[in-house]
């Protein structure tokens, strides 16, 4: 079973351009949460996807920033007209059902994104 | 804001001692967790611990829990070069579906 998958690993992108950065959950996961992590610091959360819907985007930034977890294929984070301030690393966990029951969260390796 | 905070944010010990790690919150939670980022890497869950429990083992680590304190520890027994990594605390709550708020971390180096 793998595990959960983030592409790229690596992304360089120039100000002002869009990044798209792609999770695949565990086999059997239909839970999908995206943090960002900037050097030095913790994870904080962005927003929460269940199959076709967001159940919690309060960490989202509210301009340029979108996320979707279609019925097939991978979650989807989208950052358009990225800023430096953008550039950090987006972790990606998936679970099994939400998480009020314990349930763990498995994360991906990330995706480190460098706005130049 | 943050609402688990790691002390101390850097550790260094040599091979064979032991590590301790502290986590204090602020507000109540349902289960708080630990979990470690070796560098440039993911992070993998490591224990989780519920409000109603004082103590939980795994391996070399043992995490308690004081809720009347608001505080957490992690012990790493008998380190090994491999411990060396970022160390987090997550609190997770009700109010936020139980999504864990992470720490800023402790980085531990074990020196062989």
């Amino acid at each position: 079973n793998a595990g959960v998958m983030q592409n790229p690993r690596h992304l360089v992108r120039r100000r002002g351009q869009e990044a798209r950065l792609r999770c695949s959950p565990m086999k059997g996961h239909s839970h999908v949460y995206w943090y960002r992590q900037l050097p030095e610091e913790g994870l904080k959360f962005m927003v929460y996807l269940q199959k076709e819907n967001i159940i919690d985007e309060s960490g989202m930034p509210k301009e340029r920033f979108s996320a979707e977890f279609p019925k097939e294929g991978p979650s989807i984070l989208r950052i358009q007209q990225v800023v430096r301030g953008d550039s950090a690393a987006y972790f990606c966990a998936s679970s099994p059902k939400g998480l009020a029951n314990s349930y763990e969260q498995y994360f991906g390796p990330g995706t480190r994104l460098t706005v130049t | 804001s943050q609402q688990g905070e790691e002390d101390p944010q850097a550790l260094s010990i040599q091979e064979g001692e032991n590590a301790t790690m502290n986590c204090s919150y602020k507000t109540s939670i349902n289960n708080l967790q630990w979990y470690r980022q070796n560098s440039g890497r993911g992070l993998v869950h490591l224990i989780l611990i519920r409000s109603n429990e004082r103590e939980k083992h795994s391996g070399r680590l043992r995490v308690t829990l004081d809720t009347s304190k608001k505080s957490s520890s992690l012990l790493i027994t008998a380190s090994r070069a491999a411990d060396t990594a970022s160390y987090f605390c997550a609190t997770a709550t009700s109010r936020g579906s139980y999504i864990p708020t992470f720490g800023r971390g402790t980085s531990l180096i074990v020196h062989p």
